[in-house]
């Protein structure tokens, strides 16, 4: 079974401050795909970034950012110069085998 | 260009009923997935559909059902529903052969009385 883990359910930032969310995930798989989503109060979920597992090179994505790492199944979302339209839910996903796991998700608040 | 549509986005039924949501994927796509979201969790994964058949199932019972018509749309079937079938149901769309590029529609909310 593949398990994600998000262990902050709530978090705040500051308007232009940045913010990091935690996900750590367990695979005995060596070929997947990592992925963040985004969940706005308007329920839609909406694709942040997504990492291969293959490649060391961590993605980035505009002010979004990962720090991924391998051997310690940890996939963190860096989010620079937070706006007031970061605010949602944040999902961290494996993806193997065309089934997506998600993690329970982590709201993110931004303070103006 | 129309993304996934989901129909209908509210309902409520009462226990033992049956109840089928409906899903149209993004143009272009030709597999279709379905996701239940409890309340202040993540979606889990029911089942996936592609060539009109079942492909990949998740940790649900029989009485969740499914089925994909030859224009990729789909449906979602739940019979003798329980109280704790209530929640979001979304859909998510993707070409078979992209890996990941999963587009969710906006979900149909279920309420078991």
């Amino acid at each position: 079974a593949q398990t994600v883990t998000q262990s902050q359910p709530e978090m705040s930032v500051q308007e232009a401050e940045t913010v990091t969310l935690s996900c750590t995930y367990d695979t005995s798989e060596s070929d997947y795909y990592l992925f963040w989503y985004k969940q706005p109060p308007s329920r839609q979920m909406i694709l942040v970034i997504r990492q291969e597992a293959y490649k060391q090179q961590n993605a980035t994505e505009n002010r979004f950012s990962v720090n991924f790492q391998k051997a310690a199944k940890s996939f963190s979302l860096k989010i620079s110069d937070s706006q007031l339209g970061d605010a949602a839910m944040y999902f961290c996903a494996v993806y193997n085998f065309n089934k997506f796991y998600f993690g329970s998700g982590t709201k993110l608040n931004v303070k103006p | 260009d129309a993304g996934v549509t989901q129909s209908p986005t509210h309902l409520i039924k009462t226990r033992g009923q049956q109840v089928t949501l409906r899903c149209s994927p993004k143009s272009g796509h030709d597999t279709v997935s379905w996701y239940q979201q409890a309340l202040g969790q993540g979606p889990q994964f029911i089942f996936q559909y592609y060539e009109e058949e079942e492909r990949q199932r998740g940790n649900f019972p029989d009485r969740f059902s499914g089925h994909q018509f030859p224009n990729y749309s789909s449906e979602l079937n739940v019979n003798a529903l329980l109280l704790g079938d209530s929640a979001l149901y979304l859909c998510a769309s993707t070409h078979w052969r992209r890996t990941g590029e999963l587009f969710f529609g906006e979900g149909s909310r279920l309420t078991v009385l």
